[in-house]
């Protein structure tokens, strides 16, 4: 199974602030690496797939980079509601496999 | 608008079946391309992929649990219906079910909200 890392697991940031998590696979996924926000109770929500692609309806300070075997989310001012939990998912083999989350929380 | 809605019990013992049925709206399993997978997420721990069932019922399951998962589909009643066997303790997590973007590798793009599963005694 290809493993995913990613990192930090949790962090503190303010709104306003550019935020950065990274997912790196345990082997090259090309770009076949999906991001989603997830908050307590609710449906999971795509935001950005194929690396870098931007899901429809998503704000556009979310945007994605990486190829290979590491990859990069940033939001680029953030916002009150986007206070979550961030997953990785690789959709490069089965089976499909999720990076362990990274929670941003308010500081 | 697409929409997915996973229902089942919320408490099952160990040894016995977890039947989950997902009914969806805002799209067809009989659409070329379409899917919907599967996937749970035990409290504190990452999600895990379960299984995954095609439009043309080719059907993909988590090599870990293969030999306990079986996914159909009920195109008519527009639903998805997962069964896991032998449930233990370990088994208890969030089970969401989710639409596959069409074309390409799986990318769930619109997701249920999940129903908790406990496995207890």
């Amino acid at each position: 199974d290809i493993q995913m890392a990613q990192s930090p697991s949790s962090l503190s940031a303010s709104v306003g602030d550019r935020v950065t998590i990274t997912c790196r696979a345990s082997q090259n996924i090309i770009s076949y690496l999906n991001w989603y926000q997830h908050k307590p109770g609710k449906a999971p929500k795509l935001l950005i797939y194929a690396a870098s692609s931007l899901h429809s309806g998503v704000p556009s300070r979310f945007s994605g980079s990486g190829s290979g075997t590491d990859f990069t989310l940033t939001i680029s001012g953030l916002q009150p509601e986007d206070f979550a939990t961030y997953y990785c998912q690789q959709s490069y083999t089965m089976p499909l496999t999720f990076g362990g989350g990274t929670k941003v929380e308010i500081k | 608008q697409i929409t997915l809605k996973e229902s089942g019990p919320t408490l099952v013992k160990p040894t016995q079946t977890l039947t989950l049925t997902c009914t969806f709206s805002g799209f067809s399993l009989s659409t070329s391309g379409v899917g919907v997978g599967w996937i749970r997420q035990p409290p504190g721990k990452a999600p895990e992929w379960l299984a995954l069932i095609y439009w043309n019922d080719d059907k993909r399951y988590s090599p870990s649990l293969k030999s306990r998962l079986t996914i159909t589909k009920d195109t008519s009643k527009n639903q998805v219906v997962l069964t896991l066997t032998n449930m233990d303790p370990v088994d208890s997590a969030t089970y969401y079910c989710a639409h596959r973007l069409g074309g390409g590798s799986p990318i769930f793009d619109y997701w249920g909200q999940g129903t908790l599963v406990t496995v207890s005694s």
